[in-house]
């Protein structure tokens, strides 16, 4: 199965810190996702990106919130300033089209102190 | 507003012991149905996916079916290596390939 590998595993910061979640994506797979999952709770769309742009963002994600590929390689998701609330697993999803299997990282554990 | 709901929450079973879970939806403009498998502390692993009512998939001891209005999984003979949270998502009409997820039923499978 295609793997999708997530960097760091588990970050944990001080509240107002800007972090940046790191995924490199399966080759030829031009779709690209970030979730989110707060202990024991569902699976959160935050956004999707294709071709360089943001096709759709949920409520979640704010101005506080930002997504790129600064390489043309990796995907990154960049929180500017952390709430306690940002605590979560957060997942980096990849897929070779709009209506095909997703595949997911392992996630990276956010831990906002 | 789209939504998946799973049923049941949590389900023990015996080893051997057949069972179906279920996911209900409501996504407008439906436009696959995916199943995935999430053990603790891990990210969602894909199983299957369901195009259109009547379609079924299979993989081993699973078996998935689509229905106009519901989904299930169906567990022959599970082992305790099955045990793990399985997660129900529906994509429609937003186009970009987001997904909804249903909140998972969570199986345990005893020896």
């Amino acid at each position: 199965e295609p793997e999708v590998t997530q960097t760091p595993s588990h970050q944990v910061t001080q509240m107002g810190q800007e972090v940046i979640l790191r995924c490199v994506p399966i080759s030829n797979h031009l779709y690209f996702y970030w979730y989110r999952q707060i202990l024991g709770q569902k699976v959160e769309f935050l956004v999707s990106f294709y071709n360089n742009e943001i096709s759709e963002k949920s409520e979640i994600f704010d101005d506080q919130f930002s997504v790129e590929r600064p390489d043309g390689s990796n995907f990154t998701l960049k929180i500017r300033s952390t709430k306690l609330e940002d605590s979560a697993m957060y997942f980096c999803a990849n897929a070779r089209g709009r209506d095909t299997e997703a595949f997911f990282g392992q996630g990276t554990r956010l831990t906002v102190v | 507003e789209d939504q998946v709901t799973q049923s049941p929450e949590a389900l023990r079973l015996q080893e051997g012991e057949s069972s179906s879970l279920n996911c209900s939806y409501t996504v407008s403009g439906l436009r696959g149905l995916f199943w995935y498998r999430q053990d603790p502390g891990k990210g969602p692993e894909f199983l299957f996916t369901l195009y259109s009512a009547g379609e079924e998939k299979e993989k081993e001891r699973l078996k998935a079916t689509l229905t106009k209005k519901e989904s299930f999984l169906h567990i022959t003979a599970p082992k305790p290596e099955d045990s793990a949270t399985y997660l129900c998502a529906g994509y429609g009409s937003s186009n970009t390939g987001k997904l909804i997820f249903g909140q998972g039923t969570t199986l345990q499978v005893k020896p």
